[in-house]
């Protein structure tokens, strides 16, 4: 039982580069998210996914796009990579996002844009 | 004014020292609070979880949430070396299906051998 895993784990990027974060978990969980943690910022939400075929912004959607391709994956697209995405990416997943429900984190992917 | 406030720190203390790390929130629609840690390079993992004031302990670990102050604690007593750490507030206004996490920046905890 692997949890959550990410790929690739470190990235270099361009500015204006494209590229896509990938996530899966084989928890069975029905929700996802994507998180970015930056110095003095704390983590904040990307985008989260209630289950399945939807999708949401969080609070820092802009420069994103997200695909909840099945249950298990979660991808996270930057289509024109800009410095200011230079960060850490969590995925995270949980079982219903309820009230009670608990988030499991990946160990993040660490991405620089030049 | 931020929904929640955790003083970054860091924070150093001897081994055996009792941790005190604290979290306000504005929010009073927060019902759930947790308590998460994160080591160097790694995802944030939950250490407590608790839904209503007063005290909950387990094993070196005690959360502690007084909302009419909207005040919340993580109390560690006997610290170790391996509790060498990011800790992380987090809070989420309960009810429906679809919900936000709101974290603290946390606070990095050194314990000192």
């Amino acid at each position: 039982n692997a949890g959550v895993t990410q790929t690739p784990k470190f990235q270099v990027l361009k500015t204006g580069q494209s590229m896509t974060l990938q996530c899966a978990q084989d928890m069975n969980h029905n929700s996802m998210y994507w998180y970015r943690q930056d110095p003095g910022m704390g983590l904040r939400l990307i985008y989260y996914s209630a289950s399945e075929g939807t999708t949401d912004k969080g609070e820092v959607p802009n420069g994103y796009n997200v695909s909840r391709l099945n249950k298990r994956e979660f991808s996270l697209r930057l289509e024109s990579a800009a410095p200011s995405q230079t960060s850490v990416y969590f995925c995270a997943s949980s079982l219903t996002g309820g009230t009670t429900d608990t988030q499991y984190f990946g160990p993040g992917t660490r991405l620089t844009v030049l | 004014q931020k929904e929640v406030e955790q003083d970054p720190g860091p924070l150093s203390v001897p081994e055996g020292a009792i941790v005190s790390l604290n979290c306000t929130y504005s929010n009073s629609a927060f019902q759930y609070f947790m308590w998460y840690r994160q080591y160097s390079r790694k995802g944030p993992e939950l250490l407590m979880y608790t839904y209503s004031s007063g005290n909950k302990e387990d094993g070196r670990f005690t959360a502690q949430v007084d909302k009419s102050s909207k005040y919340i604690s993580l109390f560690i007593r006997d610290s170790q070396p391996s509790d060498s750490a990011t800790y992380l507030c987090a809070m989420k206004v309960g009810g429906g299906s679809n919900y936000k996490l709101t974290f603290g920046k946390g606070t990095l905890l050194t314990v000192n051998p």
